[in-house]
């Protein structure tokens, strides 16, 4: 009963790092999503994708990329990590005929010193 | 692009009380969706109930309903008969008017039951 399953649950990066944040559902759903939650904002959508292969930009797209080389698998790039990207990253997947019932994963909290 | 509110951060209510959550949002669309999403200290976050506005009917979940009043852009969650494990942070939530993939959010409630 795995879901949607992200990888690292934590990490610390100073300034300038580059790290990967590792999205897998196997739901076989077709899109997916990262969001990011910082205090008192709630949730912001970075990038998503309708299918594999294809990717589009969210509301706060800058300082991250994201591929989707896999149906299950959805990948998120910090390449030069900031602190303003210190924060809560969670993955979200969807089925295409059911616009916003997403299935979360359980967050990755990625700090930049 | 979609607006979201929720005007209360913290609720509290008795455990087996009712409460209820407030929350509007701002969009030009006839038709469109919203959502409750409950998010427990675990930080995984789980759909609660959904609305689809062409529907007057307010959506119900067991303990969970909805009060959809779609003049006043209002979309509030009612929980009846409130649980220990209803603790939690709840969010509102629609699709962005003009891009229904970008799911908007409030701020959130923390809503706190005391036993």
């Amino acid at each position: 009963n795995a879901g949607v399953t992200q990888t690292p649950k934590f990490r610390v990066l100073k300034t300038g790092q580059s790290m990967t944040l590792l999205c897998a559902q196997d739901m076989n759903h077709e899109y997916m999503y990262w969001y990011r939650q910082d205090p008192g904002m709630g949730l912001r959508l970075i990038h998503y994708s309708v299918g594999e292969g294809t990717t589009a930009k969210g509301e706060v797209p800058d300082g991250y990329n994201v591929s989707r080389l896999k149906k299950q698998n959805f990948l998120l790039g910090l390449e030069s990590a900031a602190p303003s990207q210190t924060s809560v990253y969670f993955c979200a997947s969807s089925w295409r005929g059911r616009p916003g019932e997403l299935f979360f994963g359980e967050g990755s909290r990625l700090t930049v010193l | 692009a979609q607006t979201v509110t929720q005007s209360q951060p913290e609720m509290s209510v008795q455990e087996a009380e009712t409460v209820t959550l407030s929350c509007t949002y701002d969009t030009s669309e006839s038709d469109y969706y919203l959502f409750w999403y409950k998010q427990p200290p675990s930080r995984q976050m789980i759909l609660v109930i959904r609305q689809e506005a062409y529907k007057q009917q307010n959506a119900t979940e067991n303990r969970f309903s909805v009060n959809f009043q779609k003049a006043a852009k209002s979309f509030s969650l009612k929980i009846s008969d409130s649980q220990l494990g209803d603790a939690a942070m709840y969010f509102c939530a629609s699709p962005d008017e003009y891009n229904n993939n970008d799911m908007r959010f409030g701020a959130g409630t923390r809503l706190t039951v005391k036993p």
